[in-house]
């Protein structure tokens, strides 16, 4: 089975808040990313946690762990037209070796 | 442009053929990843270099795969005798590791190579 996961489609209204969950397995799991892919362009670190902290928040994002359930989310406040895109959730052990959900893809609608 | 490149955006080739990629890295940074990602999937771990050396190959990584950072700079991903499975995208990254600090060595990707094997 996947070692991340998440859901693949969430569809939001302009301004509306988004939440993009993903769960994981691997309880040794040290670092938590989310990153953001536009088309056409790479992969884009938006926010990262270490397993130690519950909440980072960062403007409009707000990333809460959950390390006994090994749930992560990430919420999206005000959420744009511009914020459409895929969001993939990642996890590490070390820094070396991250590993990947499938991606999230968000559509906002105006 | 100081980001990470890579070289070609897109390849077709025929079942059979070998392809070579090039990757760029942000000048200053010391370590190169190689990530495949398919259709609807998240990116793989592939390889990656610190500074030269290769350090970890992931077991995706078959015998007709090979991956170099000569320079330290620089990095090719050759596939040998493609198959049509190898059609994906592969992804270049790379970041400072900087020991001792605790601190996350964030991975700049670039825009991906996209390979068709007909």
């Amino acid at each position: 089975g996947e070692d991340v996961e998440q859901s693949l489609f969430l569809s939001v209204r302009e301004g509306d808040s988004s939440v993009i969950n993903c769960t994981y397995t691997d309880s040794s799991s040290t670092y938590l990313y989310w990153y953001k892919q536009e088309p056409g362009a790479g992969l884009q670190l938006l926010t990262y946690i270490f397993s130690n902290m519950d909440m980072k928040q960062d403007q409009r994002l707000t990333v809460l762990l959950n390390k006994k359930d090994k749930h992560l989310s990430l919420r999206i406040a005000d959420t744009q037209t511009g914020d459409s895109a895929i969001y993939f959730c990642a996890e590490s052990i070390v820094i070396k070796d991250m590993r990947f959900g499938a991606g999230t893809r968000l559509t906002v609608k105006p | 442009d100081t980001g990470v490149s890579q070289d070609p955006r897109h390849k077709i080739t025929k079942r059979g053929q070998n392809v070579t990629f090039r990757c760029d890295p942000i000048s200053e940074h010391n370590r190169l990843y190689w990530y495949r990602q398919t259709l609807g999937q998240g990116p793989e771990f592939l390889t990656y270099f610190q500074n030269e050396a290769q350090l970890e190959k992931s077991r995706l990584l078959s015998d007709r795969f090979s991956a170099e950072r000569p320079k330290g700079s620089f990095s090719t991903l050759e596939i040998q005798r493609t198959e049509q499975g190898d059609s994906a995208m592969y992804l270049c990254a790379s970041s400072l590791e900087v020991s001792g600090t605790g601190l996350i060595n964030e991975q700049f990707f670039g825009p991906g190579t996209r390979l068709t094997v007909l």
